[in-house]
């Protein structure tokens, strides 16, 4: 079975540090991979996606892919207390190219 | 990206009765996506709608307790039927929109069956 793993959390950060987020996946076929925020009670938006090996970074968000290790980061530079909220890891393009979501991993960042 | 509108965006049921919730997106897309986020869990695919074909079932879902329809290729309700407490939840509405993996989500419907 397909397995998009994250740590529950929380994960606290000080405000204005590197907060870290970690995710591995279980299907090596995958292609797309995706960070969505979620606020609580509201839905997940998406915040960044990746396709290639490497890095991609967009404002203070980088996205980390390496197919090799089945892993996937998310870096979030000069953390903000809005930044607060759970970080759904999100996986595409196996075999039957469904997105299968983790479990999140909520992020408090301490102002 | 797509905008997604659905309603209702919350209810009260009492159990044993249905509810119907309303996707409508502002361009056509070919599938469109079901999924169930009970409290403090991740998101768990119900099914995916096709406009003119029957909508497929994950495992553990099955049409008789979730009917779907797809009239259209901006349009799609899920129904929850015979509600028990079990079926508490929020209901998201999804689409992969621009012909890209990345799916985008309405404001989800939070279910209380009581």
């Amino acid at each position: 079975q397909k397995e998009v793993e994250q740590n529950s959390g929380p994960l606290s950060v000080p405000e204005g540090a590197i907060a870290s987020l970690n995710c591995t996946y279980s299907d090596r076929v995958s292609q797309s991979f995706f960070w969505y925020r979620q606020y609580s009670g509201k839905s997940p938006e998406l915040i960044m996606s990746i396709y290639s090996n490497g890095d991609k970074e967009d404002g203070r968000f980088t996205a980390q892919l390496n197919k090799a290790s089945q892993y996937v980061s998310l870096l979030i530079r000069d953390s903000q207390p809005s930044d607060s909220a759970t970080y759904l890891c999100a996986v595409n393009g196996g075999r039957d190219d469904k997105i299968i979501f983790g479990k999140g991993t909520r992020l408090h960042i301490l102002p | 990206s797509a905008v997604i509108s659905q309603k209702p965006s919350r209810d009260i049921c009492q159990r044993g009765t249905s509810l119907t919730i309303q996707c409508q997106v502002d361009s056509q897309v070919t599938m469109m996506f079901w999924y169930r986020q009970q409290p403090g869990q991740s998101l768990t695919l119900i099914a995916t709608a096709n406009q003119g074909s029957e909508a497929t079932y994950e495992s553990g879902f099955v049409i008789d307790k979730f009917p779907i329809s797809r009239p259209n290729l901006t349009f799609s309700t899920l129904t929850v039927s015979n509600m028990s407490p079990e079926d508490s939840s929020i209901y998201l509405c999804s689409v992969e929109a621009g012909g890209i993996a990345e799916a985008f989500f309405g404001q989800g419907t939070r279910l209380t069956v009581v």
